[in-house]
């Protein structure tokens, strides 16, 4: 069956500008995770959704970054006034909760 | 807060050989562990999850082991192949998914 989906695969960005990054789940899934990998570094938690709620939103790094789900369906990241230090791939995965993870490609976000 | 540390950071092996990649974390009170392979530009492939109450997992070649008591876990990787290059992720888990990642070990096996 279908995995999960991010689009865009690669995205280029002129600072300040906002953007908006989208993660389709497996269907089924109700729960999904945003994580970001910036150059170099390990995978950071940014954002846990359980259906359309998010019980944990701990690792968002700051009030530029919002992220919601539309029921347990697709889900959006968006960063507003992007700074160079945004700079880095941007994964999401689902899951049935407590079971294996299954992540899609990330979407490569470039600011410049 | 968890912390997870993977050891060694890069191996290279020849073909056929088998091998072990180890992983730590700090916090015992951990759900459960997942290690996953990362190939260049592509996104986290699972190979295995090791739930709280159990002590290995196998799927093929690879079995990983979880010993909580004393942090850590290992991935053993038998007759290791050129396939088998990748980024080893192994990460640790709360009971509602949210996982915490070690840096990684980047294995090469040379045919």
């Amino acid at each position: 069956g279908a995995g999960v989906s991010q689009s865009p695969s690669n995205k280029v960005t002129e600072k300040g500008k906002d953007v908006e990054l989208r993660c389709d789940p497996i269907s089924g899934h109700t729960a999904l995770y945003w994580y970001r990998q910036r150059l170099g570094q390990g995978l950071e938690f940014l954002i846990y959704f359980q259906g359309n709620s998010a019980p944990d939103k701990s690792g968002l790094p700051s009030d530029r970054f919002s992220a919601e789900r539309t029921g347990e369906s697709v889900s959006t990241l968006t960063i507003q006034r992007t700074q160079q230090e945004d700079s880095a791939v941007y994964l999401c995965a689902s899951s049935l909760v407590n079971l294996e993870q299954y992540f899609g490609p990330g979407t490569r976000l470039t600011v410049t | 807060k968890q912390e997870v540390t993977q050891i060694p950071a890069a191996l290279s092996v020849p073909e056929g050989e088998n091998l072990v990649l180890n992983c730590s974390f700090t916090d015992s009170a951990i759900y459960n562990l997942q290690w996953f392979r990362q190939d260049p530009g592509k996104g986290l492939t699972s190979l295995l999850l090791i739930q709280s109450s159990q002590r290995e997992q196998t799927s093929g070649r690879l079995n990983a082991s979880l010993d909580k008591s004393s942090g850590r876990s290992t991935l053993y990787i038998a007759a290791s192949q050129p396939g088998d290059s990748a980024t080893y992720l192994c990460a640790g888990g709360t009971s509602y998914g949210k996982l915490t990642f070690g840096q990684g070990t980047i294995l090469t096996v040379h045919p």
